[in-house]
């Protein structure tokens, strides 16, 4: 079971991005996948989930409006697609499995596999 | 907005209890999970559900869950569990999120 984060990199204030996530080893349109992200020398920050089917997608308030979690359970890659950036959206972002049985609906949320992560830096 | 707090910092000896605390309004209601993060690493989740263990974490680890805080506990605390460590849950109070503590550093003196 893995999962690999890509497409971080340099980028100037109000500049686009797209993260992906290509994961491996288990039945990716089985489970919820997350984006959460780290600031550095900070805490981990959950940054949004999507559902299997891609029917649901929940996002941090800072970056809605701005990002869009996605994803295609073909090529078995989530993807967040990140606009406008600010200097404060640079972290390392993480993608991450839901857990077994993980809902939202039921209070019941967690992250079982994670990618080592890429690094996004805004800044001009 | 849901709030989870947690102590900056623990310190205990090798082969001693740690604990670690992660208070919420009722929280008890809720499902914590935990994770450890090693300096440079990606996070590890060691305890989802309150207190069940993923596998290949080593029965050291455990949760409890009640009232206003949960607790990981750490048994026989050896050097390689110095890390920091987050509580999580999922809020919806508000809206649908997932909301993370501060996060607690662990050394082992």
């Amino acid at each position: 079971v893995q999962l690999v984060e890509s497409g971080g990199g340099l980028v100037q204030p109000g500049g686009s991005l797209r993260l992906s996530c290509a994961g491996s080893g288990f039945t990716f349109n089985n489970y919820w996948m997350t984006w959460v992200r780290q600031a550095p020398g900070k805490g981990l920050e959950w940054v949004a989930n999507i559902k299997e089917d891609g029917s649901e997608k929940y996002y941090v308030d800072s970056v809605k409006g701005r990002f869009t979690i996605s994803r295609d359970n073909a090529k078995n890659s989530l993807y967040l697609q990140m606009n406008s950036l600010r200097a404060e959206d640079t972290a390392v972002y993480y993608c991450a499995r839901g857990g077994p049985h993980s809902d939202p609906l039921d209070y019941y949320y967690y992250m079982d596999v994670w990618g080592k992560g890429t690094t996004v830096t805004v800044s001009s | 907005s849901f709030v989870l707090t947690q102590p900056p910092s623990v310190s205990v000896a090798p082969g001693q209890t740690a604990r670690i605390t992660c208070g919420g309004n009722n929280i008890g209601s809720k499902s914590v999970h935990w994770y450890q993060q090693r300096p440079g690493q990606a996070p590890v989740l060691v305890v989802y559900g309150d207190s069940d263990r993923p596998s290949g974490i080593p029965e050291r680890f455990s949760g409890s869950n009640s009232g206003n805080t949960a607790t990981l506990t750490i048994s026989r605390v050896e050097a390689g569990d110095e890390a920091d460590y987050y509580c999580q849950v999922w809020d919806r109070s508000s809206d649908h999120r997932g909301v993370f503590g501060g996060g607690t550093k662990l050394t082992v003196l």
